[in-house]
């Protein structure tokens, strides 16, 4: 198993662009989560999934959109990036409700100016 | 509110032992965990309370205190690749279903020779 992968690692973006960040998990899992992590500080939960086809707000929604049409790919869309999402977003998933650990993904370092 | 406070930095010896520590206040408690993240990497999982106590795992321990709102992570015999943050994240209400975790900045541990 590869795990959850994460696409692209690097990103420049001007401000006003937009661009999806890729995440795939190959463990079937069911539960799936966006962070960012600002320099020097923990992870904000973004949006996550409890299953494909279903999505909801985290602590930091705000300017980013989801999807999950399969259980495999949950991309994160930024429109109209600002330089206030300068950060390094990550993807994790989890098995199932009873188990707890969650799986991340190796990140994108994303910088808007 | 919700609110998980660790120390930013701490330092410490090869060899030695260190307590890092983790205190919180959220709407509800469904566990507390805690991640390793070293530096530009994703973070792992490394342990998980639910019940006051000591779990202990290899060099490393954690306990909780549910009645203090507190938890503390103890690395034993350090080694130089202990070095990296260390994150506090606790499940709060709500989160039975969803898994979400609130995390705390984070706690920078340089471990010197």
């Amino acid at each position: 198993n590869a795990g959850v992968t994460q696409t692209p690692k690097f990103r420049i973006l001007k401000i006003g662009q937009s661009m999806t960040l890729q995440c795939t998990q190959d463990m079937n899992h069911n539960y799936m989560y966006w962070y960012r992590q600002d320099p020097g500080m923990g992870l904000k939960l973004i949006y996550y999934s409890v299953g494909a086809g279903i999505t909801d707000k985290g602590e930091v929604p705000n300017g980013y959109n989801v999807s999950r049409s399969t259980t495999e790919d949950f991309p994160l869309r930024l429109e109209l990036a600002a330089p206030s999402q300068t950060s390094v977003y990550f993807c994790a998933s989890r098995p199932a409700r009873d188990t707890y650990e969650q799986y991340f993904g190796p990140g994108t370092r994303l910088t808007v100016t | 509110g919700q609110n998980i406070d660790q120390p930013t930095e701490m330092t410490a010896t090869e060899g030695a032992i260190v307590q890092i520590n983790c205190t919180y206040q959220t709407s509800g408690f469904n566990g507390l965990f805690w991640y390793q993240q070293h530096a530009g990497e994703a973070p792992t999982f490394l342990s998980y309370n639910v019940l006051d106590g000591l779990e202990e795992k290899g060099r490393f321990s954690s306990f909780l205190s549910r009645s203090k709102g507190y938890s503390y992570l103890l690395l034993k015999e350090l080694q130089m690749k202990d070095s990296a943050s260390y994150l506090c994240a606790v499940r709060g209400i709500g989160s039975s279903n969803t898994g979400k975790l609130i995390f705390g900045q984070g706690t920078t541990l340089q471990v010197k020779p």
